[in-house]
């Protein structure tokens, strides 16, 4: 039973040009969204989260956006740049029980 | 700067083996998890621990047993390998509150 799903698994995208990474949710229970950026023969590394509260987030280039009555996210990234590609994990965190539900990931490639 | 360190980054070893991976980190974080990376499934949680002594069974335990004698250390024994237990194991801490986990590098597990 997959509570967090990403349904596109990669995506490619000029450098320059704005990256859009999709995920679906069906838990309405969760506290945090969060995205994890990872490279190959490494850890994932925190991106950015969102509070269920909210509807976006922005840092920098990066802006999450939350669409609760969809139960959907998103990661955009403006502009995007090569050093970009990577596999983004979408995440969900209920703080009771503590963990962390991950998707399949999105592997993005940045052209240049 | 928060540290969650793995022993290895790569072993291989032989269907039958036991064996140990070891994650350390140095925050003083009460929570760490045990996670599992296969291409098109993300990352899958294992088991985690909320403190000294304490495991709780994640979404796919079968096969895996964990100690935490150590605040700082979180080890996941495979207790005979199989060869579907290849796979990338990452380890995790966080603290009690908050949203952010950090990751560990990663060790890669080849069962022959």
């Amino acid at each position: 039973d997959q509570q967090v799903k990403q349904n596109s698994p990669s995506l490619s995208v000029q450098e320059g040009r704005i990256s859009i990474l999709n995920c679906d949710y069906t838990n309405s229970m969760f506290d945090y969204f969060l995205w994890y950026k990872k490279y190959p023969a490494e850890g994932p590394t925190f991106l950015i989260s969102i509070s269920s509260i909210k509807d976006k987030n922005e840092d920098g280039r990066f802006t999450v956006f939350l669409n609760k009555s969809a139960k959907h996210l998103s990661l955009h990234i403006v502009p995007s740049q090569p050093g970009d590609s990577a596999v983004y994990f979408c995440a969900a965190l209920k703080e009771y029980g503590n963990k962390l539900v991950f998707g399949a990931g999105t592997i993005l490639r940045v052209k240049s | 700067d928060v540290k969650v360190t793995q022993s290895s980054r790569y072993l291989v070893k032989r269907t039958g083996e036991k064996v140990f991976l070891e994650c350390v980190q140095d925050m003083d974080h009460e929570n760490m998890f045990w996670y599992r990376q296969d291409p098109g499934l993300g990352l899958r949680l294992i088991y985690f621990s909320y403190d000294v002594k304490m495991k709780e069974k994640g979404d796919i335990p079968e096969g895996y047993s964990v100690s935490r004698e150590k605040k700082e250390r979180f080890s996941l024994i495979l207790e005979s390998a199989s060869t579907n237990q290849t796979s990338m194991y990452l380890c995790a801490s966080r603290i009690r509150s908050g949203a952010g986990y950090t990751f560990g590098s990663g060790t890669r597990l080849t069962v022959v």
